[in-house]
């Protein structure tokens, strides 16, 4: 079975901080793991995707996310806060059976 | 290419009727997911569909169903309407797929369905 945990339901950041955001996942299988954001009233965008490849992954807009098999996370960081960056994050896993699973979201507010 | 789209965008539907929503996926993209997004249960998986057939089914009554047209469109019913389905219903278009591998799922902007 495929899971993902959001440890946090929302994080306050001031501007030109670092980001964090985490994520622990359950599979049964070696997974594909995904960041999507949701900002206001707008559908979800793919922030960045784990696939097996480099453990490290980069996304758009500064946002990188490192899969660590032993501790089961997949945290979504970015350096600096950007005001724009204040929205809804989402962690998702996936089988090979193209269905995805989403976890309940973070609210991300950047204060000026 | 454009993206996905969704109508319409917004609805506004009276309990006990039906309601069919429509998806047209990214050009070539041959899977396309519904899902049901609401502040209580966050998003929740509907089904898939590939190729016109129904590959993936969430955990939903009956009274949701969906199908797939040779274009790839996709339409999604819900009938006998509940106060409870108000939410926001997002398609998603993945990349052709032969059947295995994972492929990243991209977004219509929704339709809000608000049931009265």
């Amino acid at each position: 079975a495929q899971s993902v945990t959001q440890l946090d339901s929302h994080v306050s950041v001031s501007e030109g901080t670092p980001v964090l955001l985490r994520c622990n996942y359950s599979s049964s299988y070696s997974p594909s793991l995904f960041w999507y954001v949701q900002h206001p009233n707008k559908g979800l965008q793919l922030l960045l995707k784990y696939t097996s490849a480099a453990t490290l992954v980069k996304g758009i807009n500064g946002f990188e996310a490192e899969f660590k098999k032993s501790e089961t996370s997949f945290h979504l960081t970015k350096p600096s806060a950007h005001m724009s960056d204040a929205a809804e994050y989402f962690c998702v896993v996936s089988n090979t059976g193209n269905q995805f699973y989403f976890g309940t979201g973070t609210s991300l507010t950047v204060i000026p | 290419k454009a993206g996905v789209t969704q109508t319409p965008r917004y609805l506004i539907k009276t309990r006990g009727q039906q309601v069919t929503l429509s998806c047209s996926p990214i050009s070539g993209h041959r899977s396309v997911s519904w899902y049901q997004q609401t502040p209580g249960q966050g998003l929740q998986f509907l089904f898939e569909y590939f190729s016109e057939t129904q590959r993936n089914k969430g955990n939903f009554p009956g009274r949701f169903s969906g199908r797939q047209f040779s274009n790839s469109r996709s339409e999604m019913n819900v009938s006998t309407l509940e106060l409870g389905d108000s939410a926001l219903y997002l398609c998603a278009s993945s990349s052709p797929s032969t059947g295995g591998g994972v492929y990243e799922q991209y977004f219509g902007p929704g339709t809000r369905l608000t049931v009265t």
